[in-house]
Parts: C-alpha cells; structure tokens; sequence
C-alpha cells in the first residue's frame, strides 16, 4: 500500500455519462496530481492541486474538472463521457518543498461504453 | 513544454545480457526520476537523480543523469525474467511541479 488510495478501481459507464473519481493523497502531502494512461497518448498530466488551490494544468479537457478538498482529497469530475476517454487514472502525491518523492495510487480504470 | 523521449519503446533480450534505455529532455530540469510498472499496475519509483552526474544503483539497474546533455540512461545488468516490465523517465523541473513523462520502454526477458 503505497498511502495514496484512489477509488473506485474499477468503473464502467456508459457513453454521455459523468463520473466521479477520488483520491485521498498520503498523509502530510500537500499536493495531488492527476494522470491519464491510455495506449495510444501514454501518461498524460492532467491538473494539479496544492493546499486546495490549482497549481497546474497539463492536457485537461473542458469536459474534465477537479478539485481539491480541505482535508486534501481530491476528485476527478469526467463528464460527457466518450469512448477515447476509457483508461487509467492515476493520482499521485508529494509533499512539495524540498521534499522530491511523488507517490502514485493504484489508478481507477475506466471503461466507457 | 517539456518534451521527453525514451528509447528504445520495445526491448526484447535475452536472460543475462546487459543493455541500456535512453532518455532525453527537451529542456533544463530540476531532478529526473524513473519508474517502473507492471502490467494494469500503478508506478513504482526507482530513482530519483537530483544532479548532474548522479547515479544510483539498484540491484541490476543503474540509473544515471547529465544535465547537460539533458540525458538520462537506465542500464540493465545481466537481465532476468522478473525485470520485465514498463519503464518511465519523468524530468521534472523541481520539487512541486508535475512529472513529465515518457511514453515508457516495454521490455521483456526471455530465457
């Protein structure tokens, strides 16, 4: 267990659909970055959070959003679902500052249908 | 934006042979870390490389880093079956920024 929990691991949904994934970052870490793995675009940055606040955007649809909770979890909104956005979803957490580790969850896998 | 290549993407060798994955930035970064992940798995960290000329040492892996060059290499030792998996080089350009990331090199050992 590497202290970053995502869920649900699994989600399967239909096309046009919204959906909500979760991460809770491990404790003491400030930040939450989120990821996207598909075959073909490999793993792409999507947003990022620190202390509550968007620090950064990577590649993030407009149908995509997050955000950052006070006690730091953090959620993925993905809505009008389509086909290419089946993949995995990843979080990942660090503490920021001087402190250089990243810890990633086990990811969501989404299948849209 | 910064941009990171791998290389070779497919790697296929033999049990007990040496070889090395390549990785190259596009522009200056901060730290360089490498990951590995199995099949349907999360990212595991391997090292992370916070200077020009560092390397770290694991096992049968070895990573190293120029800066100035903006390449960063993986070397493989005497390969086994168990190191089959994906890996990533991520440059990042400091503490608090997102990973970038490579599309990964698939390798495989065989017997």
């Amino acid at each position: 267990d590497s202290g970053v929990t995502q869920t649900p691991k699994h989600l399967i949904t239909a096309t046009g659909q919204r959906v909500t994934l979760r991460c809770s970052p491990r404790s003491g870490d400030l930040s939450v970055y989120w990821y996207q793995q598909s075959l073909d675009q490999g793993l792409q940055f999507l947003i990022q959070y620190y202390n509550g606040e968007e620090r950064a955007k990577g590649n993030i649809l407009e149908r995509f959003s997050a955000q950052q909770f006070p006690d730091l979890h953090s959620e993925l909104n993905l809505s009008s679902l389509e086909l290419g956005d089946s993949a995995l979803y990843f979080c990942a957490s660090s503490v920021g500052g001087l402190n250089y580790g990243y810890t990633f969850g086990s990811g969501t896998r989404l299948t849209v249908v | 934006e910064l941009k990171v290549e791998q290389n070779p993407l497919f790697l296929s060798m033999q049990e007990g042979k040496n070889y090395t994955i390549y990785c190259n930035y596009s522009t200056t970064s901060d730290r360089l870390y490498w990951y590995r992940q199995d099949p349907g798995k999360s990212l595991e960290s391997l090292f992370v490389l916070l200077s020009n000329g560092a390397v770290k040492q694991e096992g049968r892996l070895m990573a190293s880093l120029d800066t100035k060059a903006r390449l960063s290499t993986l070397h493989i030792t005497a390969a086994v079956h168990d190191l089959s998996a994906t890996y990533f080089c991520a440059p990042s350009r400091g503490s608090g920024y997102a990973l970038n990331f490579g599309k990964g090199t698939s390798l495989l050992v065989t017997p």
